[in-house]
Parts: C-alpha cells; structure tokens; sequence
C-alpha cells in the first residue's frame, strides 16, 4: 500500500517571502502521479499542481512549483511570493496509473501554512 | 457553470436517521468518487464509479451505501446515522486518467 508523510503539520511565512513544504511517499510502482492540493477555511479542496512520475522536469502553475525526487520519493511544493489568500491546509496526494487501480488519491495529513500581513 | 456540486452543503440530523447526500458533476468525466474527511482532517476514499460501475468499495460499513444513475451523477445514502458518522464527504470526479476535481463538501453532524 502507498503512505504519503507530511512532517510538517503546520508552517508560517511572511507575505511576499518563499516557502517551502514537504512530502515523502513510499510506493513500489514505478509510474503514478502526485499532486498537491490547497484547502482554504472555505474548505473547498482546490487542485495546486500535478506532476506525473515519468516526467523529469518538475511542473510549475504561476508562483507554485515543486521539487520532484524520485529516487528519493520526496515531492516538495515551494510557493513564492506568498500572498494572504494562500493560507490555507496543503495536502500532498499520491495515485497509481489507472491501469493499476481505481485511481484512488492517497492523501498526506496535511500541512497548515499560515501567511502573515 | 459549478463544475462539481454537492447538496446539501451541511446536514443535521439525529442518531438513527436515514440521509443521502447528492453529487452532480458537468465536466464529462467518466469517474466519480465519495471521500470522508474526519475531524482531524484526514481525507480518504469511500467509493469510486467508472460508468456507473463500482470500481472501489473500502472498508466501509454496510450502512453507506452510494448509487449512481448515470456518470454524471453520484449518491451516498446512509442508513442508521452514529455518533461517528459525523465528518465532511466530498465528491470528486476525473477523466479516465487524471487529477480529481472536488466538490464543495457536505459537513454532516450526527447528534
């Protein structure tokens, strides 16, 4: 079964400045996707950005990219330029290829960011 | 133009009740799913429906059962509401391979 870790439970940045949070996942497949997913208090869940596994170059949406390790099953999402309505719950979230599975999304438990004024 | 809708948005109700929480995507995807976040937070999958097929079936109790009419359409109904069937469950939906899009949440309480 896939685990995804997030170590850090909650984080907090000063507006404008860069941050950075972490996920790690463990799996056994060689082809999936990740992503990493924002939960603002409104609670909707809003997709950030997907990187597919056999991709080597690492995705980037506007002030959002990550850092993929493969070898090291390590999917780190750096945000810069935070802005206020960037606080919000960030989820990292695993899934096998379709053939695979049911294309169930494996989710971390979630990193608290807080940007302040 | 709700891409993925839910009704409704919370829900209220007493131990033992019956309820059903209703789930309509517009994207023409062909997969659906239910996942439950609990109060810690933590999400993860119920269902999930390939063309009105039951493709993943977790370990659930029998009480949820979910129905889909067509592929735009995903229902959870739960039977003999507990205590601990109080979280919030989200739809979502995808292409046949892809990222899933989700709906707003239904926040249920059972008191």
């Amino acid at each position: 079964a896939q685990t995804v870790t997030q170590s850090q439970p909650e984080m907090s940045v000063q507006e404008a400045e860069t941050v950075t949070l972490s996920c790690t996942y463990d799996t056994s497949e060689s082809n999936y996707y990740l992503f990493w997913y924002k939960q603002p208090p409104s609670r909707q869940m809003i997709l950030v950005i997907r990187q597919e596994a056999y991709k080597q170059q690492n995705a980037t949406e506007n002030r959002f990219s990550v850092n993929f390790q493969k070898a090291a099953k390590s999917f780190s999402l750096k945000i810069s330029d935070s802005q206020l309505g960037d606080t919000a719950m960030y989820f990292c979230a695993f899934m096998k290829t379709r053939i695979a599975s049911g294309s169930r999304l494996t989710f971390g438990e979630g990193t608290q960011l807080t940007v302040n004024p | 133009d709700t891409a993925v809708s839910q009704t409704p948005k919370y829900l209220v109700t007493q131990m033992g009740n019956d309820k059903s929480i209703k789930c309509e995507q517009n994207l023409g995807h062909d997969t659906m799913y239910w996942y439950k976040q609990d109060s810690k937070k933590f999400l993860k999958i119920m269902f999930s429906y390939n063309n009105k097929e039951l493709i993943i079936n977790e370990t659930v109790p029998n009480r949820f059962s979910p129905k889909s009419p067509d592929k735009a359409h995903l229902n959870l109904h739960i039977n003999s509401l507990e205590l601990g069937d109080s979280a919030v469950y989200f739809c979502a939906s995808s292409p046949s391979e892809g990222a899933q899009y989700f709906g707003p949440g239904t926040r249920l309480l059972v008191l």
